[in-house]
Protein backbone atom coordinates (compact mmCIF):
# COMPACT_ATOMS: atom_id res chain seq x y z
CA UNK A 1 0.00 0.00 0.00
CA UNK A 2 1.21 3.15 -0.93
CA UNK A 3 1.65 5.59 2.53
CA UNK A 4 0.61 8.86 3.24
CA UNK A 5 1.34 11.77 1.16
CA UNK A 6 1.40 15.05 1.55
CA UNK A 7 1.33 17.97 -0.88
CA UNK A 8 3.20 20.36 -1.04
CA UNK A 9 6.18 19.19 0.89
CA UNK A 10 7.82 22.91 1.55
CA UNK A 11 5.81 26.81 1.32
CA UNK A 12 6.82 30.25 1.57
CA UNK A 13 3.95 32.52 2.29
CA UNK A 14 4.36 36.15 3.31
CA UNK A 15 1.96 37.48 6.48
CA UNK A 16 -1.30 38.02 6.16
CA UNK A 17 -2.02 35.14 3.11
CA UNK A 18 -3.72 31.96 3.39
CA UNK A 19 -2.19 28.80 2.75
CA UNK A 20 -4.37 25.16 1.89
CA UNK A 21 -2.41 21.82 3.00
CA UNK A 22 -3.58 18.85 1.50
CA UNK A 23 -2.96 15.25 2.49
CA UNK A 24 -3.38 11.74 1.40
CA UNK A 25 -4.17 8.80 3.43
CA UNK A 26 -3.72 4.89 3.00
CA UNK A 27 -5.89 3.48 1.25
CA UNK A 28 -9.05 1.67 3.45
CA UNK A 29 -8.02 4.74 6.56
CA UNK A 30 -11.01 6.82 7.39
CA UNK A 31 -9.29 8.90 10.30
CA UNK A 32 -7.57 11.95 9.09
CA UNK A 33 -5.39 14.05 11.97
CA UNK A 34 -3.21 16.58 11.86
CA UNK A 35 -0.21 18.00 13.90
CA UNK A 36 2.20 20.92 13.92
CA UNK A 37 5.37 20.40 14.65
CA UNK A 38 7.81 23.30 16.15
CA UNK A 39 10.86 23.28 17.73
CA UNK A 40 9.30 25.53 20.81
CA UNK A 41 6.13 23.68 21.50
CA UNK A 42 6.71 20.56 20.11
CA UNK A 43 4.23 18.36 18.82
CA UNK A 44 0.73 19.71 18.73
CA UNK A 45 -2.39 17.77 17.99
CA UNK A 46 -5.05 20.28 15.57
CA UNK A 47 -7.87 18.66 14.41
CA UNK A 48 -9.19 15.30 13.30
CA UNK A 49 -11.50 13.88 10.49
CA UNK A 50 -13.40 11.13 10.19
CA UNK A 51 -15.74 10.35 7.42
CA UNK A 52 -16.06 14.23 6.46
CA UNK A 53 -16.54 15.43 9.48
CA UNK A 54 -14.47 16.89 12.48
CA UNK A 55 -14.41 14.90 15.26
CA UNK A 56 -11.84 16.45 17.59
CA UNK A 57 -9.99 19.91 18.07
CA UNK A 58 -7.32 21.01 19.59
CA UNK A 59 -6.78 24.35 21.14
CA UNK A 60 -6.08 26.04 17.61
CA UNK A 61 -7.44 29.54 16.88
CA UNK A 62 -10.45 29.27 14.38
CA UNK A 63 -7.60 30.53 11.69
CA UNK A 64 -6.83 26.74 11.46
CA UNK A 65 -9.27 25.30 9.66
CA UNK A 66 -9.89 21.30 7.60
CA UNK A 67 -12.08 19.85 6.00
CA UNK A 68 -12.05 15.95 4.56
CA UNK A 69 -13.37 14.73 1.07
CA UNK A 70 -15.35 11.56 0.67
CA UNK A 71 -12.35 9.69 -0.74
CA UNK A 72 -10.85 10.88 2.94
CA UNK A 73 -8.08 12.88 1.49
CA UNK A 74 -8.29 16.32 3.95
CA UNK A 75 -7.29 19.46 3.65
CA UNK A 76 -5.95 22.06 5.83
CA UNK A 77 -6.49 25.55 5.72
CA UNK A 78 -4.88 28.61 7.79
CA UNK A 79 -5.95 31.96 7.02
CA UNK A 80 -4.40 35.32 8.03
CA UNK A 81 -1.05 33.48 8.77
CA UNK A 82 1.41 34.89 11.15
CA UNK A 83 4.62 34.22 11.59
CA UNK A 84 4.05 31.94 14.43
CA UNK A 85 2.59 29.73 12.01
CA UNK A 86 5.79 28.39 10.87
CA UNK A 87 6.13 24.92 11.69
CA UNK A 88 6.38 21.28 10.44
CA UNK A 89 2.63 20.34 9.62
CA UNK A 90 2.22 16.55 9.36
CA UNK A 91 -0.90 14.75 8.68
CA UNK A 92 -1.47 10.95 10.02
CA UNK A 93 -4.19 8.32 8.87
CA UNK A 94 -5.56 5.51 10.96
CA UNK A 95 -8.22 3.27 10.22
CA UNK A 96 -10.54 4.31 13.02
CA UNK A 97 -9.10 6.54 15.50
CA UNK A 98 -5.97 7.78 17.48
CA UNK A 99 -5.70 4.76 19.59
CA UNK A 100 -5.68 2.53 15.72
CA UNK A 101 -2.14 2.95 14.28
CA UNK A 102 -1.09 5.99 13.35
CA UNK A 103 1.19 6.50 10.07
CA UNK A 104 2.53 9.81 9.35
CA UNK A 105 3.08 11.57 5.97
CA UNK A 106 6.09 13.26 4.84
CA UNK A 107 5.10 16.74 6.21
CA UNK A 108 4.73 20.12 4.72
CA UNK A 109 7.56 22.34 5.55
CA UNK A 110 5.49 26.46 5.70
CA UNK A 111 7.70 29.15 6.56
CA UNK A 112 5.78 32.63 6.82
CA UNK A 113 7.76 36.15 5.75
CA UNK B 1 -4.02 23.24 31.95
CA UNK B 2 -3.75 19.39 31.01
CA UNK B 3 0.07 18.51 30.30
CA UNK B 4 2.80 16.38 29.74
CA UNK B 5 5.71 15.84 31.29
CA UNK B 6 8.75 13.75 29.48
CA UNK B 7 12.17 13.48 31.21
CA UNK B 8 14.86 13.88 30.31
CA UNK B 9 15.44 16.15 27.14
CA UNK B 10 18.21 14.53 26.06
CA UNK B 11 20.09 11.36 26.98
CA UNK B 12 23.29 9.70 25.89
CA UNK B 13 23.72 5.90 26.34
CA UNK B 14 26.74 3.56 25.32
CA UNK B 15 25.55 1.27 22.65
CA UNK B 16 24.28 -2.38 24.45
CA UNK B 17 23.27 -0.22 27.61
CA UNK B 18 19.88 0.32 28.80
CA UNK B 19 17.97 3.80 28.09
CA UNK B 20 14.68 5.13 30.13
CA UNK B 21 12.33 7.86 29.30
CA UNK B 22 9.65 8.96 31.93
CA UNK B 23 6.42 10.62 31.11
CA UNK B 24 4.68 12.31 33.54
CA UNK B 25 0.18 13.62 32.76
CA UNK B 26 -1.86 15.44 34.21
CA UNK B 27 -5.05 14.54 33.17
CA UNK B 28 -6.59 11.27 35.27
CA UNK B 29 -8.84 10.78 32.99
CA UNK B 30 -6.11 9.95 30.16
CA UNK B 31 -6.24 6.61 28.77
CA UNK B 32 -4.17 5.87 25.77
CA UNK B 33 -0.38 6.16 25.68
CA UNK B 34 1.53 5.98 22.79
CA UNK B 35 5.27 6.78 22.13
CA UNK B 36 6.76 7.66 18.69
CA UNK B 37 10.20 7.70 17.67
CA UNK B 38 11.06 10.09 14.72
CA UNK B 39 15.07 10.28 12.97
CA UNK B 40 16.41 12.80 12.03
CA UNK B 41 14.51 14.54 9.05
CA UNK B 42 11.41 11.65 9.38
CA UNK B 43 8.29 11.24 9.81
CA UNK B 44 7.53 9.89 13.73
CA UNK B 45 6.11 6.30 13.75
CA UNK B 46 4.64 4.59 16.72
CA UNK B 47 6.48 2.01 18.46
CA UNK B 48 5.07 0.61 21.27
CA UNK B 49 1.42 1.83 23.35
CA UNK B 50 -0.16 1.09 26.39
CA UNK B 51 -3.94 1.15 27.34
CA UNK B 52 -4.74 2.02 31.00
CA UNK B 53 -6.23 -1.34 31.63
CA UNK B 54 -2.50 -2.56 31.58
CA UNK B 55 0.46 -2.21 33.31
CA UNK B 56 3.39 -3.22 31.22
CA UNK B 57 3.84 -4.36 27.65
CA UNK B 58 7.16 -5.07 25.61
CA UNK B 59 7.97 -5.76 22.14
CA UNK B 60 11.43 -7.03 21.80
CA UNK B 61 13.95 -4.58 22.88
CA UNK B 62 11.37 -2.20 23.85
CA UNK B 63 8.61 -2.16 26.75
CA UNK B 64 6.57 0.73 28.06
CA UNK B 65 5.15 0.93 31.61
CA UNK B 66 2.35 2.41 33.39
CA UNK B 67 1.50 3.61 36.75
CA UNK B 68 -1.99 4.61 36.92
CA UNK B 69 -1.78 6.11 40.65
CA UNK B 70 1.16 8.11 39.96
CA UNK B 71 -0.07 9.14 36.69
CA UNK B 72 3.42 8.19 35.04
CA UNK B 73 4.79 5.97 32.09
CA UNK B 74 7.92 4.86 31.21
CA UNK B 75 9.78 3.67 28.01
CA UNK B 76 12.68 1.34 28.60
CA UNK B 77 14.98 0.25 25.65
CA UNK B 78 17.07 -2.30 26.55
CA UNK B 79 20.29 -3.50 24.50
CA UNK B 80 20.35 -0.07 22.59
CA UNK B 81 21.70 0.11 19.07
CA UNK B 82 23.04 3.07 17.37
CA UNK B 83 19.99 2.89 15.52
CA UNK B 84 17.92 3.61 18.27
CA UNK B 85 19.07 7.10 18.02
CA UNK B 86 16.15 9.18 17.36
CA UNK B 87 13.49 11.70 18.97
CA UNK B 88 11.11 10.11 21.40
CA UNK B 89 7.82 11.48 22.13
CA UNK B 90 4.84 10.15 24.80
CA UNK B 91 1.49 11.31 24.59
CA UNK B 92 -2.01 10.95 26.76
CA UNK B 93 -4.90 10.78 25.46
CA UNK B 94 -8.71 10.40 26.40
CA UNK B 95 -11.55 8.53 24.72
CA UNK B 96 -15.06 9.85 24.44
CA UNK B 97 -17.90 8.06 23.41
CA UNK B 98 -16.67 7.90 19.88
CA UNK B 99 -13.48 8.66 19.46
CA UNK B 100 -10.62 9.89 21.53
CA UNK B 101 -11.12 13.37 22.96
CA UNK B 102 -7.75 15.03 23.90
CA UNK B 103 -4.69 14.06 22.79
CA UNK B 104 -1.35 15.76 24.64
CA UNK B 105 2.58 15.26 23.37
CA UNK B 106 5.59 15.62 25.41
CA UNK B 107 8.46 17.56 24.39
CA UNK B 108 10.36 14.75 23.66
CA UNK B 109 13.89 13.03 24.26
CA UNK B 110 16.54 13.09 22.15
CA UNK B 111 18.57 9.87 22.44
CA UNK B 112 21.85 9.54 21.20
CA UNK B 113 23.22 5.96 21.45
CA UNK B 114 27.29 6.08 21.26
CA UNK B 115 28.78 2.79 19.46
Amino acid sequence: KAGVTQTPRYLIKTRGQQVTLSCSPISGHRSVSWYQQTPGQGLQFLFEYFSETQRNKGNFPGRFSGRQFSNSRSEMNVSTLELGDSALYLCASSLEDFESTQYFGPGTRLTVL
Amino acid sequence: GENVEQHPSTLSVQEGDSAVIKCTYSDSASNYFPWYKQELGKRPQLIIDIRSNVGEKKDQRIAVTLNKTAKHFSLHITETQPEDSAVYFCAASIRGKTSYDKVIFGPGTSLSVIP
